[in-house]
């Protein structure tokens, strides 16, 4: 079983829809990334965050480290947004080491 | 822009051949990773340089290596190419590494194709 399980592994929406991508994790973390890969390839990271939540934008990331969960939700979806999402976690052993495991990726569609 | 630079951008090349792949950290991290990320494996994180020293070893087959020079760049070599090391692979920079964790900044990623 992966430590890190990603929800929906597809998804595609209209233009205008709120969207919301789950991450479910499996240890003790000590800090969550949330990135966007584009069609052609490159990593962007939107978010780092160990507690609460961050917005930048229309995007929105959560975190309830009791339940070892995070969501990202984007609003106002637009097709620019269409990419695949990724969720990583860090975890909270090892100290010197900040290797991150990732999840497998949500693709997200956004038709006109 | 990240900041983070990876050269080449895309490789193809021979199974059995070696070929290094070059990242420049933004100015100023320490700290450099290298990830690979394969169709069915999704991304994987291989090795961990600080200030030019190992401090983490992820999936990394033996026949790769990597190394962090003075300047703070890094190479990732890849020897004895079989068709499974096609693959994306990422350099990612963060400030840090040491007692605190900092966000990662990725490269653009260098595209390896072997045939």
């Amino acid at each position: 079983k992966n430590e890190v399980e990603q929800s929906p592994q597809n998804l595609t929406a209209q233009e205008g829809e709120f969207i919301t991508i789950n991450c479910s994790y499996s240890v003790g973390i000590s800090a969550l990334h949330w990135l966007q890969q584009h069609p052609g390839g490159g990593i962007v990271s939107l978010f780092m965050l160990s507690s609460g939540k961050k917005k930048h934008g229309r995007l929105i990331a959560t975190i309830n480290i009791q339940e070892k969960h995070s969501s990202l939700h984007i609003t106002a979806s637009h097709p620019r947004d269409s990419a695949v999402y990724i969720c990583a976690v860090k975890g909270d052993s090892g100290a010197g080491s900040y290797q991150l495991t990732f999840g497998k990726g949500t693709k997200l569609s956004v038709i006109p | 822009d990240s900041g983070v630079t990876q050269t080449p951008k895309h490789l193809i090349t021979a199974t059995g051949q070696r070929v290094t792949l070059r990242c420049s950290p933004r100015s100023g991290d320490l700290s450099v990773y290298w990830y690979q990320q394969s169709l069915d494996q999704g991304l994987q994180f291989l090795i961990q340089y600080y200030n030019g020293e190992e401090r983490a070893k992820g999936n990394i087959l033996e026949r790769f290596s990597a190394q962090q020079f003075p300047d703070l760049h890094s190479e990732l070599n890849l020897s004895s190419l079989e068709l499974g090391d096609s693959a994306l692979y990422f350099c990612a920079s963060s400030a840090r590494g040491g007692s605190s964790y900092n966000e990662q900044f990725f490269g653009p990623g260098t595209r390896l194709t072997v045939l």
